[in-house]
């Protein structure tokens, strides 16, 4: 059965370095999304994205993050300059598009120190 | 502001009773309803969806969704010990119906 990938399954940076996050749809899909986890709290909307650009965003969404589609296969998040705050697992999904019935791939656990 | 309420819990029944979930949500634009599972450590896993008023029955689980009261449930017949888990109740809304907001979630212990 296809599945959402997300790699790696854990990143651990310093505050204020860069880490990109990588995540595979799965093929047919034509809905991204970026949530993120704090340890014990809700999963968080981050962004959602649909043809190339970004269709809606969080308040958490700022500057801070990007997000982009590199190829045909991968959907990426960046976040430029890590917080201790940033801390969470960080969750993709897609859809297929002709219902909203997401699939989440398996997470990232970001830890910054 | 878009909330999605749920109560914490954590609920405990008994193997075999019914274990009943409740979601309130405040943006009343809100199209589409979901029911998670999420295991500790895990990603959260699709039960039922739902986008009607009234009931709808997928095995032994039963979502029922009333827009007037902005309320959403999550009825579990038969529990077993492996239904232990958090459920998380999602709304979809946003003016392209693409964006989602998940409650707290409800830990749920099914007790042999």
């Amino acid at each position: 059965e296809p599945e959402v990938t997300q790699t790696p399954s854990h990143q651990v940076t310093q505050m204020g370095q860069e880490v990109i996050l990588r995540c595979v749809p799965i093929s047919n899909h034509l809905y991204f999304y970026w949530y993120r986890q704090i340890l014990g709290q809700k999963v968080e909307f981050l962004v959602s994205f649909y043809n190339n650009e970004i269709s809606e965003k969080s308040e958490i969404f700022d500057d801070q993050f990007s997000v982009e589609r590199p190829d045909g296969s991968n959907f990426t998040l960046k976040i430029r300059s890590t917080k201790l705050e940033d801390s969470a697992m960080y969750f993709c999904a897609s859809i297929e598009g002709s219902t909203d019935t997401q699939y989440f791939g398996p997470g990232t656990r970001l830890t910054v120190l | 502001q878009k909330e999605v309420e749920q109560n914490s819990g954590p609920l405990s029944v008994p193997e075999g009773a019914i274990a009943s979930l409740n979601c309130t949500y405040s943006d009343r634009g809100s199209q589409s309803f979901f029911w998670y599972r999420q295991y500790s450590g895990k990603s959260p896993e699709l039960i039922m969806f739902i986008y009607s008023n009234g009931d709808k029955e997928d095995g032994r689980f039963t979502a029922q969704l009333n827009k007037a009261s902005q309320y959403v449930s999550l009825l579990i017949r038969d529990s077993q010990p492996s239904d232990s888990a958090t459920y998380l109740c999602a709304v979809n809304v946003g003016w392209t119906g693409n964006q989602f907001y998940f409650g707290t979630g409800t830990s749920l212990t099914v007790i042999p």
